[in-house]
C-alpha cells in the first residue's frame, strides 16, 4: 500500500523558518517525480515545487523561489521542503503528491501538515 | 501562472447530471492532453477522478466523465449520487517551469 507521510509542520513566527518532511512507504521511491502542493484554509490547491526521481530537475512556483528549498533522500525515502522567510500568506495544509503512472496526475496524496505563520 | 477558473458552485438533486467548467489558456489546457480533476471531501485529501482529460483511473464510478474543447476542460457527473457532494479541482500540465496550475475548485451540491 502506497503511503506518504508528512510531518514538520507547527507555528512559526512571519521571518522564521521549518522544515517540512514526506516519508513514502509502499512504492519504488526512488523512480517517481515528488510534489508540494499546499491548500489555503478555507481555499484552493496550489502546485509549489516538484522534484525529479533523481532530484536534479527542480521547480518551484514563483511566489516561494528564493525562499524555498526542495530536496529528497532516495536511501531514506523521504522529501524534504526547506522553507525560509516566512510569510502569512504562507500559511496552508502542505500535501506531498506523486504520480505513479506515466501521465503527470496525482494519484497519491499524504494527509497534509499544517503550516502556521503569525506573529 | 494564474489559476484556472472554475465555477464557485454547482448543485443538482439525486440522479441528475452537473457539469463542471474549468477555463484555461493554450499554455495550460489547450496546450496539453494533461487535465486532470480532482474530489475532495471536508478534512480529506484530494483524490484523483479523472487524468489524461477523460482517463478514469481504478476504482471511479463510471458516472464521472471528462472532455476538453480548446481551452476549456469539463468534469460530467451523471445519476449525482449524495456522496458526490464535495470540492472538485481541476488540474492541468502547464509546461517544463511551472508543470502544474490548478483550478479555484468547485463545490458540489447534492441538494
Amino acid at each position: 500500500e502506497v503511503q506518504l507521510v508528512e510531518s514538520g509542520g507547527g507555528l512559526v513566527q512571519p521571518g522564521g523558518s521549518l522544515r517540512l518532511s514526506c516519508a513514502a512507504s509502499g512504492f519504488r521511491f526512488s523512480s517517481y517525480e515528488m510534489n508540494w502542493v499546499r491548500q489555503t484554509p478555507g481555499k484552493g490547491l496550489e502546485w509549489v515545487s516538484s522534484i525529479s526521481s533523481s532530484g536534479t530537475k527542480i521547480y518551484y512556483t514563483d511566489s516561494v523561489k528564493g525562499r524555498f528549498t526542495i530536496s529528497r533522500d532516495n536511501a531514506k525515502e523521504s522529501m524534504y521542503l526547506q522553507m525560509n522567510s516566512l510569510r502569512a500568506e504562507d500559511t496552508a495544509l502542505y500535501y506531498c503528491a506523486t504520480y505513479t503512472a506515466s501521465s503527470p496526475a496525482f494519484d497519491y496524496w499524504g494527509q497534509g501538515t499544517l503550516v502556521t505563520v503569525s506573529p | 501562472q494564474s489559476a484556472l477558473t472554475q465555477p464557485r458552485s454547482v448543485s443538482g438533486s439525486p440522479g441528475q447530471s452537473v457539469t463542471i467548467s474549468c477555463i484555461g489558456t493554450s499554455s495550460d489546457v489547450g496546450g496539453y492532453d494533461y487535465v486532470s480533476w480532482y474530489q475532495q471531501h471536508p478534512g480529506k485529501a484530494p483524490k484523483l477522478m479523472i487524468y489524461d482529460v477523460s482517463k478514469r483511473p481504478s476504482g471511479v464510478p463510471g458516472r464521472f466523465s471528462g472532455s476538453k474543447s480548446g481551452n476549456t476542460a469539463s468534469l460530467t457527473i451523471s445519476g449525482l449520487q449524495t456522496e458526490d457532494e464535495a470540492d472538485y479541482y481541476c488540474c492541468s500540465y502547464a509546461g517544463r517551469y511551472t508543470p502544474y496550475v490548478f483550478g479555484t475548485g468547485t463545490k458540489v451540491t447534492v441538494l
